[in-house]
C-alpha cells in the first residue's frame, strides 16, 4: 500500500537559520496529490501546501517544497526559521480519488532563540 | 475559522461502555473522514465517506462503525470501548473530483479517555 515516511521524529534549529523536514514516499499510483500539514499545541492539523505536479516549486507562509517523482520524495523547506514554526509537520499523499489520505508519522519542529 | 465542527471536545468513560461522536462539515463538500491521532501523534485514517458512501475502511476493530447521514455529517459509534481506545478523534472534509484532490481540513478533534 501507499506510505509516507518521515525520517526525523525532532528537528531542532536555531532562530533565523534554515531548517530541513524530509519526506519520502512510496505509491503504486502515477497522479497524486502531496500535502503538508502542521500542527499547532491544541489545535487541529491544517493544510500548509499541496502538490501534485512533478519538479514545481510551492510555498506558502514561507515554506516550500518541491515534487521530485524521481526521488519519490517531498522535501519541506524554509530559508529562515521563526520560534513561531514550532509546532509538529506532517507530510501526506493522497489516492488519486482523494478518499484516502495517508500521513507520515510527523516531525516535530522545536526553534530555539 | 472552523467550518468542521465536532461534538463533544472531550469524553471520559469506563471500558465497555458506548460512545457516540458527532461530526458536521459546513463547506459542502462532499467527502469526510475520521482519523485517530494516538499518544504518540500518529495519524492514521480509519473511513472516508463520499456522498454518504463508505469508500475507505481501513483495518480497524468491528466495535467502530461509521455512520453518515448525509454528505454534511459524519458520525462515528464506538460499541465497547477499550483503553487502546483512548486517543483524539479528528474528523475531516474535502471537495474531491478527477483533477481537485482538494487536502482535507480537519475538525478540532475529540478526545476519548478510557479509565
Amino acid at each position: 500500500g501507499d506510505s509516507v515516511t518521515q525520517t526525523e521524529g525532532l528537528v531542532t534549529v536555531t532562530e533565523g537559520l534554515p531548517v530541513k523536514l524530509n519526506c519520502t514516499y512510496q505509491t503504486t499510483y502515477l497522479t497524486i496529490a502531496f500535502f503538508w500539514y502542521v500542527q499547532y499545541l491544541n489545535e487541529a492539523p491544517q493544510v500548509l501546501l499541496r502538490s501534485s505536479t512533478d519538479n514545481k516549486r510551492t510555498e506558502h507562509q514561507g515554506f516550500h517544497a518541491t515534487l521530485h517523482k524521481s526521488s519519490s520524495s517531498f522535501h519541506l523547506q524554509k530559508s529562515s526559521a521563526q520560534l513561531s514554526d514550532s509546532a509538529l509537520y506532517y507530510c501526506a499523499l493522497s489516492d488519486p480519488g482523494g478518499y484516502k489520505v495517508v500521513f507520515g508519522s510527523g516531525t516535530r519542529l522545536l526553534v530555539s532563540p | 475559522e472552523t467550518a468542521v465542527f465536532q461534538t463533544p471536545n472531550y469524553h471520559v468513560t469506563q471500558v465497555g461502555n458506548e460512545v457516540s461522536f458527532n461530526c458536521k462539515q459546513t463547506l459542502g463538500h462532499d467527502t469526510m473522514y475520521w482519523y485517530k491521532q494516538d499518544s504518540k501523534k500518529l495519524l492514521k485514517i480509519m473511513f472516508s465517506y463520499n456522498n454518504k458512501q463508505l469508500i475507505v475502511n481501513e483495518t480497524v476493530p468491528r466495535r467502530f462503525s461509521p455512520q453518515s447521514s448525509d454528505k454534511a455529517h459524519l458520525n462515528l459509534r464506538i460499541k465497547s470501548v477499550e483503553p487502546e481506545d483512548s486517543a483524539v478523534y479528528l474528523c475531516a472534509s474535502s471537495l474531491q473530483g478527477a483533477d481537485n484532490n482538494q487536502a482535507p481540513l480537519f475538525g478540532e478533534g475529540t478526545r476519548l479517555s478510557v479509565l
